[in-house]
């Protein structure tokens, strides 16, 4: 039930580009991302619904795919700042509050 | 504004002890969420309240855990009696109603908890 995240982990140099994915073994009716740097606490990054309605910080953007059951989070132009863990959580029509949480893609940006 | 507030931020504590952790949310936020969170495990959801009131607590991993919001502004976690397996970051998150589903959490700084 678990969401699966890929990659698990992800190296870029600064100015590169990356996605990470979220699985869902289940139908899809949210999808929330956040970002924990290390030692810290998530922060939200975007929420993305079935069909269609989404919010999020503008830097930031992200798919919905729901034959797939899947949503995809786009990093462009990294930046140092870009480092940390991205989780995915997701939720479900009945009960949109209780979230379920991939293990977490790992992302370091290098200069 | 604060952020959500949460105390002790570490905890160290001998196995059979009971432990407390105490959050306070976001003034005006409806929604209280307490999180676990373990390398193997991930981020999980043990209990959320709404208007101080439990909604979900599936997550609560047995009776050994409880938790209560007696008033908007403070709610507790409680562990008694705490075991090794307990050792974990608690995250206390707190979210506005939203427009329909569209919601976004603040998470505390946490408490990491050691449990020898």
């Amino acid at each position: 039930q678990q969401p699966v995240q890929s990659p698990q982990a992800v190296i870029l140099r600064e100015g590169e580009d990356a996605v990470i994915n979220c699985s869902s073994s289940k139908a899809l009716y949210s999808v929330h991302w956040y970002r924990q740097k290390h030692g810290e606490a998530p922060v939200f990054l975007m929420i993305l619904l079935k069909g269609g309605e989404q919010k999020g910080h503008d830097k930031i953007s992200a798919s919905f795919n729901e034959k797939k059951q899947q949503s995809s989070l786009y990093l462009t132009a990294s930046q140092l700042s870009y480092s940390g863990t991205y989780f995915c959580g997701t939720g479900d029509a009945g009960n949109n509050r209780k979230l379920i949480w991939g293990l977490g893609t790992s992302l370091a940006v290098n200069p | 504004d604060a952020g959500v507030i949460q105390s002790p931020r570490h905890e160290v504590t001998e196995m059979g002890q009971e432990v407390t952790l105490r959050c306070k949310p976001i003034s005006g936020h409806d929604y209280l969420f307490w999180y676990r969170q373990t390398m193997m495990r991930g981020l999980e959801l043990l209990i959320y309240f709404n208007n101080n009131v439990p909604i979900d607590d599936s997550g609560m991993p047995e009776d050994r855990f409880s938790a209560k919001m007696p008033n908007a502004s403070f709610s507790t976690l409680k562990i008694q009696p705490s075991e090794p397996r307990d050792s974990a970051v608690y995250f206390c998150a707190s979210s506005r109603a939203g427009t329909g589903a569209i919601y976004e959490q603040y998470f505390g700084p946490g408490t990491r908890l050691t449990v020898t």
